[in-house]
């Protein structure tokens, strides 16, 4: 299957600052790749993915990036607040349609 | 509309007992999971389904069972729960269709003594 690891495991940032998450994917298969935030004791929620077909996207302060041909794809934030505090996940679908591949997981910590 | 729901929120257990997890959807979506959550191990799968009658193997299928025997429902049984399956259950559901958005419900926490 899918393997999929993400960096940091922990991010502290100043309120104001940019905070970026990185994952890398081992299957070239891989054609969407999700960004999920989990705030304390609430469920995964998507907050923004991106197609295979595109190097970019955008939604207001938040963005991902993606490079094929590393196999690596990020999360950006700008402008951080205190309610961006969360665990963010990265994900990737391999080659098992309907399936996803989780990395582990980033506790983003964002200080007033 | 609901979503996708579980029940129950929380469950202790003892060495041994047995339990069924709910899961329910109200989006007629084909794809159900359910996921394991520890600290650090971020999201594990453990079984899914790709449509009622159906069901497969994840990540960490061992000690659990799952049925779906109405596609809006998918449950997950522990038959003889152990410490290590102590954790935060999460159940999903999906279209199914490349790159759609999986939909998570509110999690069960259990804990096994």
């Amino acid at each position: 299957g899918e393997n999929v690891e993400q960096h940091p495991s922990t991010l502290s940032v100043q309120e104001g600052d940019s905070a970026v998450i990185k994952c890398t994917y081992s299957d070239s298969a891989s054609n969407y790749f999700p960004w999920y935030k989990q705030e304390l004791g609430k469920r995964p929620q998507l907050i923004i993915d991106i197609r295979s077909n595109v190097g970019e996207k955008k939604d207001q302060r938040i963005a991902v990036t993606l490079n094929k041909t590393a196999k690596h794809f990020s999360l950006h934030i700008t402008e951080t607040q205190p309610e961006d505090s969360a665990v963010y996940f990265c994900a990737a679908p391999g080659r098992a349609l309907g399936r996803l591949y989780f990395g582990r997981g980033t506790q983003l910590t964002v200080w007033p | 509309n609901a979503g996708v729901t579980q029940t129950p929120k929380f469950r202790v257990l003892k060495t041994g007992q047995s339990m069924t997890l709910l899961c329910a959807q109200d989006m007629n979506h084909e794809y159900m999971y359910w996921y394991r959550q520890d600290p650090g191990m971020g999201l594990r799968l453990i079984h899914y389904s790709v449509g009622e009658g159906t069901t497969a193997k994840g990540e960490v299928p061992d000690g659990y069972n799952v049925s779906r025997l109405k596609k809006q429902n998918f449950l997950l049984g522990l038959e003889s729960a152990a410490p290590s399956q102590t954790s935060v259950y999460f159940c999903a559901s999906s279209s199914g269709l490349a790159g759609h958005e999986q939909y998570f419900g509110p999690g069960t926490r259990l804990t096994v003594t």
